[in-house]
């Protein structure tokens, strides 16, 4: 059974870029039908969907974060990574990644299954 | 941006009572070219990840128990626990993927009368 799990420090200095890195286990990346997301979740905003990346490093992103996301794709470590520059308090969240199931007929994304456990970020000096 | 409300914030339930959850869409999630509803539905028990249940708004996901059910189509949507049981503690959130900035709805929180 495929498992996404998160990994990345807990604690990120303001105006830094926060890093994380999710790992794929019991199963490939490698699948036409599948992009790999990102998401976080916080007491205000609830669920916010950052941006999600295929095997071969295509991205779709949510306009209102592009401008600070990367994201990246590591198929032989079976890993997928997320960049937030510039980070500030209001980043600090539960950040999770999951599996993306994705349209390759109309090229759109759909529902997110499984998810990693998440990871706690806190911003702060 | 297409906005999820969610109602109500929280409900309170017997066991073995029947739960309704809301999601309204800002616009239409309503596909016309496969009449599919681009929404689905997510359970998240407290300290977990949320878990996919249900997706084109009533196709239940692989191994959900069928007490589970969704209904709804173009921007109102229902998520129904026919029989509440213990275990079934959670936050649920709506999910559309109609556009292509994916967003949730706020979550309802379920708990035991």
């Amino acid at each position: 059974q495929l498992q996404v799990q998160e990994s990345g420090p807990g604690l990120v200095k303001p105006s830094e870029t926060l890093s994380l890195t999710c790992s794929v286990s019991g199963g490939s990346m490698s699948s036409s039908s599948h992009y790999w997301g990102w998401i976080r979740q916080t007491p205000g905003k609830g669920l916010e969907w950052f941006g999600s990346i295929s095997y071969t490093g295509s991205t779709l992103y949510n306009p209102s974060l592009k401008r600070r996301v990367t994201m990246s794709v590591d198929t032989s470590r079976n890993q997928f990574s997320l960049k937030l520059s510039s980070v500030t308090a209001t980043d600090s969240a539960l950040y999770y990644c999951a599996r993306h199931r994705f349209s390759s007929t109309i090229l759109r994304l759909w529902w997110f299954d499984p998810w990693g456990q998440g990871t706690l970020v806190t911003v702060s000096s | 941006d297409i906005v999820m409300t969610q109602s109500p914030d929280s409900l309170a339930v017997s066991l073995g009572e029947r739960a309704t959850i809301n999601c309204k869409s800002s616009q239409s999630v309503l596909y016309n070219s496969n009449n599919k509803n681009y929404l689905a539905w997510y359970q998240q028990k407290p300290g977990q990840p949320p878990k996919l249940l249900i997706y084109w708004a009533s196709t239940r996901e692989s191994g959900v128990p069928d007490r589970f059910s969704g209904s709804g189509s173009g921007t109102d949507f229902t998520l129904t626990i026919s029989t509440l049981q213990a275990e079934d503690v959670a936050v649920y959130y709506c999910q559309q993927y109609y556009s292509t900035l994916l967003t949730f709805g706020g979550g309802t929180k379920v708990e035991i009368k």
